[in-house]
């Protein structure tokens, strides 16, 4: 069985930073893509980054672009979201996200087929 | 970056009605279009993906239809358990979009 676990959440002061991590289990981690996606409060979903399954590929949204780097362990089944100079704006629960891609001819889309249960952050003085 | 326009942001129906979610592209995709079920205090449920493929698991009342712009969820009678908040996710080219959500409320 898949499980996703987020860690890492809490409160910080604006300007500050922050670490996040996803445990993995139940699937071959080190094949597949992984996502981070926020949910502000009592507001919709935001996708935040993506990783793919070597490392080496990195995607970003633009507002958090040179604030934020996700990384992966393969070793450890775990995925890492290092959040720095962090904003009201970040204030969100924080989820993790399987994408096990598929493919049908030419064609390849995402499918967020698994997500944690999320960890808050809230950034406020 | 291609904008989602999803629609309508609430309604109200009642158990067994037909609903309609829509989402639109600023501009012209294939089928890089998934469903997202999420209720109250609950991660996110993948219901459909490339348009208008059924995730395993997920109850055939459902279904996904559409491609280049207009995109649209059918639940074709709704259930209690259904009520509920639905996103779009557009993963055509990044960075990924989501719609800005549907909910589905009890009339």
């Amino acid at each position: 069985e898949v499980h996703l676990v987020e860690s890492g959440g809490g409160l910080v002061q604006p300007g500050g930073s922050l670490r996040l991590s996803c445990a993995a289990s139940g699937f071959t981690f080190s094949s597949s893509w992984m996502n981070w996606v926020r949910q502000a409060p009592g507001k919709g979903l935001e996708w935040v980054a993506n990783i793919g399954p070597d490392g080496s590929e990195k995607n970003y949204v633009g507002s958090v672009k040179g604030r934020f780097t996700v990384s992966r362990d393969n070793a450890k089944n775990s995925l890492y979201l290092q959040m720095k100079s962090l904003r009201a704006e970040d204030t969100a629960v924080y989820y993790c996200v399987r994408d096990r891609a598929y493919c049908s001819g030419d064609s390849c889309y995402s499918v967020f087929d698994y997500w944690g249960q999320g960890t808050l952050v809230t950034v406020s003085s | 970056a291609i904008q989602m326009t999803q629609s309508p942001s609430s309604l109200s129906a009642s158990v067994g009605d037909r609903v309609t979610i829509t989402c639109r592209a600023s501009q012209g995709i294939g089928k890089e279009l998934s469903w997202h079920q999420q209720k109250p205090g609950e991660a996110p449920k993948l219901l459909i993906y490339a348009a208008s493929t059924l995730q395993s698991g997920v109850p055939s009342r459902f279904s996904g239809s559409g491609s280049g712009a207009v995109f649209t969820l059918t639940i074709s009678s709704l259930q209690p358990e259904d009520f509920a908040s639905y996103f779009c996710l557009l993963d055509a080219g990044y960075p990924f979009t989501f719609g800005g959500g549907t909910r589905v409320e009890i009339k």
